[in-house]
C-alpha cells in the first residue's frame, strides 16, 4: 500500500483481556518498529524488527507484551493480560534498507483504553 | 539515560508570525536528528539532520543542528493556521548507518490564530 496501514485504529479492552494489534509496513520495507505514545508524552520505543528478526526488544515494558513478523512483512503486537497503564497509542514505523536523509514513515496508530 | 528536552512545551501566535521551536539531546552512539510535525496521530516526517552547521530548508520550515552543543532548532516563519500542530523532534540512535531506534521528546504544541 503507499502507506503504513494500522489496525484496529481503536480498541477498547478490559482490563485483564488479551489485544493483538496489527501493523502492515509499507511493500518492501526491511525495518519495522513499535512505539507507545502516552496521552501529552513523545513516542517511547518498544521493539525493532529487520525483516523477520527481532533485533531489539529492549523497550517492551513487561512480558505481557510480544511482537512478531513471520514473514518480514506484517507485524503483530500483542499485549496479554492488559491493564490500565497500558493505555495508550500504539504507533507501528518502517522504512527501506536505504533510506537516506529521509526520516521513518508511522502508520496512524491503534489507541489502546483499558477499563 | 539518554534524553531528548524540547521547549517551549506549548506555543500560541497568530499568523504571520516567526517562531523558534527547541530541541536539546542528550544520548550515545548519536546518528542523526529527526524532526516530525503530529496532528492527529501519525507523525510525519520534516527534516533529517547529522551535519552541524548546515541548515536544512523545507518553505517556510528550516533547521539546523548543533552536534558540539547538542541542540537543534526548528524555525517557521509566516505561521498559517495549518502549521497548528505538535513537533516533536527525536534522536537516532544508530543500530547501523540504515536504521536506527529513535528516542523522542515530549514535543512541542503549536497553536496558530488566525
Amino acid at each position: 500500500g503507499a502507506g503504513v496501514s494500522q489496525s484496529p485504529r481503536y480498541k477498547v479492552a478490559k482490563r485483564g483481556q488479551d489485544v493483538a494489534l496489527r501493523c502492515d509496513p509499507i511493500s518492501g520495507h526491511v525495518s519495522l518498529f513499535w512505539y507507545q505514545q502516552a496521552l501529552g508524552q513523545g513516542p517511547e520505543f518498544l521493539t525493532y524488527f529487520q525483516n523477520e528478526a527481532q533485533l531489539d526488544k529492549s523497550g517492551l515494558p513487561s512480558d505481557r507484551f510480544f511482537a512478531e513478523r513471520p514473514e518480514g512483512s506484517v507485524s503483530t503486537l500483542k499485549i496479554q493480560r492488559t491493564q490500565q497503564e497500558d493505555s495508550a497509542v500504539y504507533l507501528c514505523a518502517s522504512s527501506p534498507w536505504d533510506r537516506g536523509y529521509y526520516g521513518y514513515t508511522f502508520g496512524s496508530g491503534t489507541r489502546l483504553t483499558v477499563v | 539515560e539518554d534524553k531528548v528536552v524540547q521547549s517551549p512545551l506549548s506555543l500560541v501566535v497568530h499568523e504571520g508570525d516567526t517562531v523558534t521551536l527547541n530541541c536539546s539531546y542528550e544520548v550515545t552512539n548519536f546518528r542523526s536528528l529527526l524532526w516530525y510535525k503530529q496532528e492527529k496521530k501519525a507523525p510525519t516526517f520534516l527534516f533529517m539532520l547529522t551535519s552541524s552547521g548546515i541548515e536544512k530548508k523545507s518553505g517556510r520550515l528550516s533547521s539546523i543542528l548543533d552536534k558540539k552543543e547538542l541542540f537543534s532548532i526548528l524555525n517557521i516563519t509566516a505561521t498559517q493556521t495549518g502549521d497548528s500542530a505538535i513537533y516533536l523532534c527525536a534522536v537516532d540512535i544508530g543500530y547501523n548507518t540504515n536504521a536506527g531506534k529513535s528516542t523522542f521528546g515530549d514535543g512541542t504544541t503549536l497553536t496558530v490564530k488566525p
